[in-house]
């Protein structure tokens, strides 16, 4: 099993343009979440899904857009990204049943110039 | 609402010295308690949880937490840490089931312990 996966590892944009983090995994969990990472902060909840066609904002959701058509993808999309979004994000997924233990992927570190 | 607070931001200690990392809570739900650890360059695992039972909960690798409901409270301890132990430190609650914030993990900021030889 790969697990978790994301990509990209490192993406560099550039105020008010969009881009897609990809979240993959192949452990046939029903639950994923995207969190992002800030120095101080730890991780805040940025939405998550329950299942396929299913999702629901976390505690910080705005600029952030998701959908989940497959139980394996949740990709997160930003669409018009500003400063205020560099952050390290993290891709997380877990069996409904124990949403709790939650299986991180490695991080995609994002800045936004 | 829940909300987490890790007291300490950084904690140094020397190699096979004890160490205890703090975490307060508060919720007005019944809770459920964990620790994930990130070691450099990755994603958080987790390290140890709290659902019902003992209060005393261990890790494998020689980590215990104790929940205090009275003092809202689940700190992390290890009588002798290794430089392996190196790492940053989350304490996480989330609703017990059957209510609205059932699966919503809330982090707190995070202790970064740094184990020196």
């Amino acid at each position: 099993n790969a697990g978790v996966t994301q990509t990209p590892k490192f993406q560099v944009l550039k105020t008010g343009q969009s881009m897609t983090l990809q979240c993959a995994q192949d452990m046939n969990h029903e639950y994923m979440s995207w969190y992002r990472q800030d120095p101080g902060m730890g991780l805040r909840l940025i939405h998550y899904s329950v299942g396929a066609g299913i999702t629901d904002q976390g505690e910080v959701p705005n600029g952030y857009n998701v959908s989940r058509s497959t139980t394996e993808d949740f990709p997160l999309r930003l669409l018009s990204a500003a400063p205020s979004q560099t952050s390290v994000y993290f891709c997380a997924s877990s069996y409904y049943r124990s949403p709790y233990e939650q299986y991180f992927g490695p991080g995609t570190r994002l800045t936004v110039t | 609402a829940q909300s987490v607070t890790q007291l300490d931001s950084q904690v140094p200690v020397f190699e096979e010295a004890p160490v205890e990392l703090r975490c307060n809570y508060s919720s007005s739900v019944s809770v459920y308690l964990f620790w994930y650890v990130q070691y450099p360059n990755q994603g958080l695992q987790l390290l140890l949880k709290y659902l019902s039972g003992s209060t005393l909960v261990e890790s494998i690798n020689g980590f215990e937490a104790e929940f205090n409901k009275s003092q809202t409270s689940f700190h992390l301890r290890k009588p002798s840490v290794h430089i392996s132990d190196t790492a940053e430190y989350f304490c996480a609650v989330s609703g017990s089931a059957g209510g609205t914030s059932y699966g919503k993990l809330t982090f707190g900021q995070g202790t970064i312990l740094t184990v020196h030889p």
